[in-house]
């Protein structure tokens, strides 16, 4: 247990909705990851960040929108979800960049867009 | 863009017999990650390793960075070994990780 907690675990909501997701953190690690996971797919990067009000975009980054106002938080939105954001969301982090360290995962949130 | 392949797609063996899990990627790399996923989706990391050779009890895991290859084995397997290992890499001066597919290991008793 990495002290990762992600809420919430699930959610189901309608298109067109916003959603805010919330991973918060008791390490205190700098780097922060967003991922979302989908049957053929794997994993994939949506948002990270190194530090507060630091954020960077991923590999599939449409249609999402990140903050890191505080070290242990990192907030994941979905400005007005569509059904292709159903998937299930994992929050990381880790203490280096690059990599170069092992990332911990949250359990995930379980999201389903009607 | 960095492609992790994963093989096989899906295993199936039985108690004790010795496994391997393969990955190969496309491009350079700062660190090959080995990762778990057991049924209802906790991911933990097993190995994070850049060069040679990493143990951790039943565990095995080795790179080779010339070939761009990475294999995991599984000595003496055991059914609580039934999960979807996942190989991700990280590219040089990029942040976050590129993942395969994942492999689904059952083990039968």
């Amino acid at each position: 247990d990495a002290g990762i907690t992600q809420s919430p675990r699930h959610k189901v909501t309608e298109t067109g909705t916003p959603v805010t997701l919330r991973c918060h953190q008791t390490e205190n690690h700098r780097y922060m990851y967003w991922y979302r996971q989908d049957p053929g797919h794997g994993l994939r990067l949506i948002h990270y960040s190194y530090g507060v009000k630091d954020t960077d975009k991923g590999e599939v980054s449409d249609g999402y929108s990140v903050s890191r106002s505080k070290t242990e938080d990192f907030l994941l939105t979905l400005e007005s979800a569509t059904s292709s954001q159903t998937s299930v969301y994992f929050c990381a982090i880790s203490l280096r960049d690059r990599g170069l360290s092992e990332q911990y995962f949250g359990p995930g949130t379980r999201l389903t867009v009607t | 863009k960095n492609e992790v392949e994963q093989s096989p797609q899906n295993l199936t063996a039985q108690e004790g017999e010795f496994i391997t899990i393969n990955c190969s990627y496309s491009v350079g790399i700062s660190a090959l990650h080995w990762l778990q996923q057991h049924p209802g989706g906790g991911i933990v990391s097993l190995f994070m390793l850049s060069s040679g050779k990493k143990k951790h009890g039943r565990l095995i895991a080795t790179i080779n960075i010339q070939e761009k290859h990475s294999s995991l084995h599984i000595t003496a397997s055991h059914p609580r070994d039934s999960a979807v290992y996942i190989c991700a890499v990280s590219p040089p001066g990029a942040d976050g990780l590129t993942f395969g597919k994942g492999t689904h290991l059952i083990i039968q008793p």
